[in-house]
């Protein structure tokens, strides 16, 4: 089957700590997302990928990194320079890059990360 | 600035019933909105896509419309069933080539 995963499910972590959450896609999609949604809110865009090796900052991007070594892998790192990391983290893709809101995206189920 | 606007309150609404929801934005000129249903702790799972040239676009019980000059879209489910519950987001491509801004979404509850 095709789609999105993303690991672990729920992370925790303590403050001060570096925690990389994984995404991989199995669509050969060209495009990768990573937002964050915190309750009651809606997603914000933290870092995207349009192709591999090149990746742009979205609305959110301090205290985050990302990269974009293979087409099917955009592994998300929240780094301790991050203030308020608790929040629940969704992977998207989307097949064709460049062409804006056309296409739909494929989000993944998500990764809860609590800060202890 | 630019801002997308749904009904941060609930909508309660009767099985059966049409269900409404609106989504208003200001300073986007946007070429395409999209909705998105998401499930509790779930990621969002793509509904409809429609067009600024498009004034509706149906499918199944669902149905959209797109008026760009009152800059609004409204979303509509006919014959709601309780598994209809869920968060509805929409979202608009966001002037680049390659993002999509969300709204903050509307939760809908449908009930017996």
């Amino acid at each position: 089957d095709g789609g999105i995963t993303q690991s672990p499910k729920y992370l925790f972590r303590k403050e001060g700590q570096n925690v990389t959450l994984s995404c991989e896609q199995n669509l050969n999609h060209d495009a990768m997302y990573w937002y964050r949604q915190d309750p009651g809110q809606g997603l914000r865009l933290i870092y995207y990928s349009q192709i591999v090796n090149d990746f742009q900052k979205g609305d959110i991007a301090e205290g985050y990194s990302v990269s974009r070594e293979k087409k099917e892998s955009f592994p998300l790192t929240v780094t301790s320079a991050q203030k308020n990391p608790t929040a629940f983290y969704l992977c998207a893709s989307k097949k064709t890059s460049g062409t804006g809101g056309s296409d739909e995206q494929f989000f993944g189920p998500g990764t809860r990360l609590t800060v202890l | 600035s630019q801002k997308i606007e749904q009904n941060s309150e609930a909508l309660n609404i009767q099985e059966g019933k049409t269900a409404t929801l609106t989504c208003n934005y200001t300073n986007y000129s946007p070429a395409y909105l999209q909705w998105y249903r998401q499930d509790p702790g779930r990621g969002p799972v793509f509904l409809l896509l429609i067009r600024e040239n498009e004034k509706e676009k149906r499918k199944e019980r669902l149905k959209v419309t797109f008026d760009t000059t009152l800059k609004q879209s409204l979303f509509h489910i006919t014959a709601s069933q309780p598994a209809d519950s869920a968060t509805y987001l929409c979202a608009l491509e966001a002037g680049t080539a390659s993002k999509l801004t969300f709204g903050t979404g509307t939760r809908l509850q449908v009930t017996l």
